[in-house]
């Protein structure tokens, strides 16, 4: 079935150190990953995005990697600051018609 | 930067009672989503739509629910005799294209309270 789970549901890290959030998928046929991120009182906002013919993409400060052979990706934000704090979702964009399928949520908290 | 934007903010209302949350999606998409959170749980999706046409709903969109784009900018979900359980954020959401690479802008929810 459709499913996209996460490890953790809160991760605490100290500023300036790095952040490794995960993320597990049941579908093998999945092929689009999107990472996003909510911060209190907001929508979600787009991260970053990989699809499965990519092992690994890189923005700015952030990196998703995906493993499809055990289906896991995670998200490692680098240098993380406090304005990172927020809850982070992974979703799969499985479907033609663009419906996303959330995962759980890791709430990452970034102590000064 | 354009955004979606979202009304009420806040909504309460009394089970039983009909409400309508507002969308204006930016300007030049085309393709239209509502997604519900309820409090502490994950983001779940409601329904898509195109072209004056629901694409696809999930089991949670039964018949008391309802989306419309009234004018060209609008774009809204009716919930027709609320219950309890549909207190949630409803978030709208909207993209260029459809399709499952394209990148969905959300707008900042609206928190409906059922009483």
């Amino acid at each position: 079935g459709e499913s996209v789970g996460l490890h953790l549901p809160t991760l605490s890290v100290q500023e300036g150190d790095n952040s490794i959030i995960n993320c597990a998928y049941s579908n093998s046929a999945s092929d689009y990953f999107i990472w996003y991120k909510q911060e209190s009182g907001k929508g979600p906002q787009f991260i970053i995005d990989i699809r499965s013919n990519m092992d690994k993409r890189q923005g700015q400060r952030v990196t998703v990697l995906l493993n499809k052979t055990v289906k896991h990706l995670s998200l490692q934000i680098a240098a993380t600051q406090p304005g990172d704090s927020a809850v982070y979702f992974c979703a799969e964009n499985g479907d033609q018609g663009g419906k996303l399928i959330f995962g759980q949520g890791t709430e990452l908290s970034v102590k000064p | 930067e354009p955004e979606v934007t979202q009304t009420p903010s806040h909504q309460v209302t009394q089970m039983g009672q009909e409400v309508i949350l507002r969308c204006v999606p930016i300007s030049n998409h085309l393709y239209f989503y509502w997604y519900r959170q309820i409090l502490g749980q994950k983001v779940e999706f409601l329904v898509s739509f195109y072209n004056n046409e629901i694409s696809e709903k999930s089991e949670i969109f039964d018949d008391q629910f309802s989306v419309e784009r009234p004018d060209g900018s609008n774009f809204t979900l009716k919930i027709r005799s609320t219950k309890l359980e549909d207190s949630a954020m409803y978030f709208c959401a909207s993209s260029e294209k459809s399709g499952r690479y394209n990148e969905q802008f959300f707008g900042p929810g609206t928190r409906l309270t059922v009483l």
